[in-house]
C-alpha cells in the first residue's frame, strides 16, 4: 500500500488530453513538492515534472503538473503513443523523514 | 555528462549480505546527496534511503523497511556510493537504483539516475 495513491491505469486516444492524479496527506503533498517521473519497461526513471510544475530541459511542453492542497496532477495533451509508460509521483514526507511514491500509473494510448 | 553507475548486485541467500556501489562520474560528487531506490519485478517504486553531503554532516535517513538492516555510505575520494545490505530477505529482491538529488530553494527531486542492478533473495 502506497503512502500517495493513484489509480492503477489510465488511457487515452492520440491527441487527447489525459490527467493522472495523485493523493497525499499534509505530512507530504500538503507541506512538500511533488515531483513526477516516467519509466518505460526495462529503464530507470526520468524526471519529468519537479517542483510540482516545473519541466526539466528537453521533456516536451505537453507535460504540466499541478498542485492543490494534498493532491496534485500529471496532465498529458496531445497525446503521443510514445507517452505510453509508468508514470509516478513522489513527495518528501515529513513524518516518515523520507520520499514516499504513489504506486504508479500505467498509461496506455490506444 | 552525468552518470551513475550501480554494481554489486548479484544472487544472495536469505540471511545473507551484500554490499552495492554507485559510481559517479560528470559532477561534483562531493556536493550532492545521494539516495537509492528500488523496484520489484513488476512493482512500483519505493525509496530506500539517502546520504546527504559534508556539508549536512553525511546525514542518512532510510525506509522502516531496511532501517537496521541497510546502510549507505559515502567515499567522495572516489565519487563512490554504497549501499550495505544486511539480514537479507526474500522481499528485498529488487533492481536497485541510484539516483543524485538536486534541490533548487525547498523542493528536492532526483534528476539523473543509474540504470540499476539486480539483487535476488533466493535460497
Amino acid at each position: 500500500q502506497s503512502v500517495l495513491t493513484q489509480p492503477p491505469s489510465a488511457s487515452g486516444t492520440p491527441g487527447q488530453r489525459v490527467t493522472i492524479s495523485c493523493s497525499g496527506s499534509s505530512s507530504n503533498i500538503g507541506s512538500n513538492t511533488v515531483n513526477w517521473y516516467q519509466q518505460f519497461p526495462g529503464t530507470a526513471p526520468k524526471l519529468l515534472i519537479y517542483s510540482n510544475n516545473q519541466r526539466p530541459s528537453g521533456v516536451p511542453d505537453r507535460f504540466s503538473g499541478s498542485k492543490s492542497g494534498t493532491s496534485a496532477s500529471l496532465a498529458i495533451s496531445g497525446l503521443q503513443s510514445e507517452d505510453e509508460a509508468d508514470y509516478y509521483c513522489a513527495a518528501w514526507d515529513d513524518s516518515l523523514n523520507g520520499v514516499v511514491f504513489g504506486g504508479g500509473t500505467k498509461l496506455t494510448v490506444l | 555528462e552525468v552518470q551513475l553507475v550501480e554494481s554489486g548486485g548479484g544472487l544472495v541467500q536469505p540471511g545473507g549480505s551484500l554490499k552495492l556501489s554507485c559510481a559517479a562520474s560528470g559532477f561534483t560528487f562531493s556536493g550532492s546527496a545521494v539516495h537509492w531506490v528500488r523496484q520489484a519485478s513488476g512493482k512500483g517504486l519505493e525509496w530506500v534511503g539517502r546520504i546527504r553531503n559534508k556539508a549536512n554532516n553525511y546525514a542518512t535517513a532510510y525506509a522502516a523497511s531496511v532501517k537496521g538492516r541497510f546502510t549507505i555510505s559515502r567515499d567522495d575520494s572516489k565519487n563512490t556510493a554504497y549501499l550495505q545490505m544486511n539480514s537479507l530477505k526474500t522481499e528485498d529482491t529488487a533492481v536497485y537504483y541510484c539516483s543524485r538529488r538536486d534541490c533548487s530553494g525547498n523542493s528536492c527531486y532526483s534528476a539523473y539516475w543509474g540504470q540499476g542492478t539486480l539483487v535476488t533473495v533466493s535460497s
